[in-house]
């Protein structure tokens, strides 16, 4: 069973500019989340899509963060403009969607940002 | 809100000892679910043990085993024989069960190092 892919590896941009991640979840895995795990802490829960909907968003810095799910499969999240706080390892997870319990996430391997 | 602490940024211990990292967590939910994940240098973070609030029993995976007091609201991962594959980030991480977010709240992470 393929993992969840993430693209680009490894991304450096100047502030001000734009960029965008993408990630491919676990085929079958209806929720899909974003996390932003900056040095030396743990990762922290961006927005979460169940199928092409959002049902948390609370941590998204709206304002210069967007994300979407069209299909209910693939998902970008784009950053415009970048500020240097936003250097981080960004992390897309997926899990199957089950009522009653809390499901085990699956990782991608990330995409680091380096903003100068 | 919730809250997961761990209190030791890094551990090191020799190959073929047992090691404990710990980890402290505060809710108000008496339903909730407790996991650690590894994170190798490459980044890609793989569970490691998840351990059901409603169940007394400790949860075991091979080497991995964990100390679950509840009451104490704590939550240590202990890791026999370790090996040098051993050598990661630990985060512990606690979700509940609840439709629709089900976000998970991670620490701070402890950087493990196996010696030979």
């Amino acid at each position: 069973e393929a993992g969840v892919a993430q693209s680009p590896r490894y991304k450096i941009i100047e502030k001000r500019q734009s960029v965008a991640f993408w990630c491919n979840p676990i085929s079958g895995h209806a929720t899909l989340y974003w996390y932003q795990q900056i040095l030396g802490q743990g990762p922290k829960l961006l927005i979460q899509f169940q199928n092409n909907g959002v049902v948390d968003d609370s941590q998204l810095p709206k304002d210069r963060f967007s994300a979407e799910r069209l299909k209910g499969v693939d998902s970008t999240l784009k950053i415009q403009p970048a500020k240097l706080e936003d250097s981080a390892v960004y992390l897309c997870a997926s899990s199957l969607r089950r009522e009653t319990s809390t499901d085990t996430q699956y990782f991608g391997p990330g995409t680091r940002l380096t903003v100068l | 809100a919730q809250t997961v602490t761990q209190s030791q940024p890094e551990m090191s211990v020799q190959e073929a000892e047992t090691v404990t990292l710990s980890c402290t967590y505060d809710t108000s939910e008496s339903n909730y679910y407790l996991f650690w994940y590894k994170q190798p240098p490459s980044r890609q973070m793989i569970l490691v043990i998840r351990q059901e609030a409603y169940k007394q029993q400790n949860a075991t995976e091979n080497r991995f085993s964990v100390n679950f007091q509840k009451a104490a609201k704590s939550f240590s991962l202990k890791i026999s024989d370790s090996q040098l594959g051993d050598t990661a980030m630990y985060f512990c991480a606690f979700g509940t069960p609840r439709q629709g977010a089900q976000k998970l709240v991670f620490g701070q992470g402890t950087r493990l190092t196996i010696n030979p």
